[in-house]
C-alpha cells in the first residue's frame, strides 16, 4: 500500500461545528504532515508529527487541533472556523528522515468550504 | 534561507508542443530535488525527482536534470498531452534532511489544447 488516504473528500461546515478530518497511511512512514492549500497557490505546512509527538507546529491558530492516535493515523480537528480557513487541506507522510531521497507522499485532500 | 524559483504561468500548449518549465534553487549543500503535480482536484504527486548533480530524473515522458553549476532542476517534456494539464510544483526538501516545511516554487498552470 503506497498510498495516504484522506476522508471525507469533501466538507461544508457552519462556523459553529465541530468537525473532524482524518488521514491514514500503511507505508511505515514515520512522520505525518498537515498542509492547507489555497487555490491557485502552493501548499502551507501547519503540523509536522514525528514518531507520533507533535514537533512542528507553524503558528497555526488554535481552532485547528492535531491528533496521531497511532503511527498510521493523523487527524485535524476543526472547531468555529472561519470563511477564510476554506481551502484543501492535505495530509502527507514520509521516512523519518523523509526528504533526502524520498520525498513526501500526500493525500487527495479535503476540500473545506467554511460557510 | 533555502528557496525555489518557478516560471509562474500559466503556460498554454497545443497537443504534441515541447514543454519546459524553469526551476531554479538556492540552497546550502547538496539537496534532493522534486518535480511535484497536481492535477484538478487532487492531491500532489511526485513526477520525479533526483538526489544528486548530474542526475536526470524520469518519469511519463517527463524529464528534468539536475544541474549543480547553474542551480537548476528545469522541467521538460518532448510531446505534452491534454492529459498533461495540471500544476507543476518544484520543490526541496528542508535543509539537513529533517522533518519539516518542503519548500515548494509558486507553481505552473499547464493548459494543453487538442
Amino acid at each position: 500500500d503506497t498510498e495516504v488516504t484522506q476522508t471525507p473528500k469533501h466538507l461544508v461546515m457552519g462556523m459553529t461545528n465541530k468537525k473532524s478530518l482524518k488521514c491514514e497511511q500503511h507505508m511505515g512512514h514515520r512522520a505525518m504532515y498537515w498542509y492547507k492549500q489555497k487555490a491557485k497557490k502552493p501548499p502551507e505546512l501547519m503540523f509536522v508529527y514525528s514518531y507520533e509527538k507533535l514537533s512542528i507546529n507553524e503558528s497555526v491558530p488554535s481552532r485547528f487541533s492535531p491528533e496521531c492516535p497511532n503511527s498510521s493515523l493523523l487527524n485535524l480537528h476543526l472547531h468555529a472556523l472561519q470563511p477564510e480557513d476554506s481551502a484543501l487541506y492535505l495530509c502527507a507522510s514520509s521516512q523519518d528522515r523523509p526528504s533526502v531521497n524520498y520525498g513526501y507522499t500526500f493525500g487527495s485532500g479535503t476540500r473545506l468550504t467554511v460557510v | 534561507g533555502d528557496s525555489v524559483t518557478q516560471m509562474e504561468g500559466p503556460v498554454t500548449l497545443s497537443e504534441e508542443a515541447f514543454l519546459t518549465i524553469n526551476c531554479t534553487y538556492t540552497a546550502t549543500g547538496y539537496p534532493s530535488l522534486f518535480w511535484y503535480v497536481q492535477y484538478p482536484g487532487e492531491g500532489l504527486q511526485l513526477l520525479l525527482k533526483a538526489t544528486k548533480a548530474d542526475d536526470k530524473g524520469s518519469n511519463k515522458g517527463f524529464e528534468a536534470t539536475y544541474r549543480k553549476e547553474t542551480t537548476s532542476f528545469h522541467l521538460e517534456k518532448g510531446s505534452v498531452q491534454v492529459s498533461d494539464s495540471a500544476v507543476y510544483f518544484c520543490a526541496l526538501p528542508p535543509y539537513g534532511g529533517s522533518q519539516g516545511n518542503l519548500i515548494f516554487g509558486k507553481g505552473t498552470k499547464l493548459s494543453v489544447k487538442p
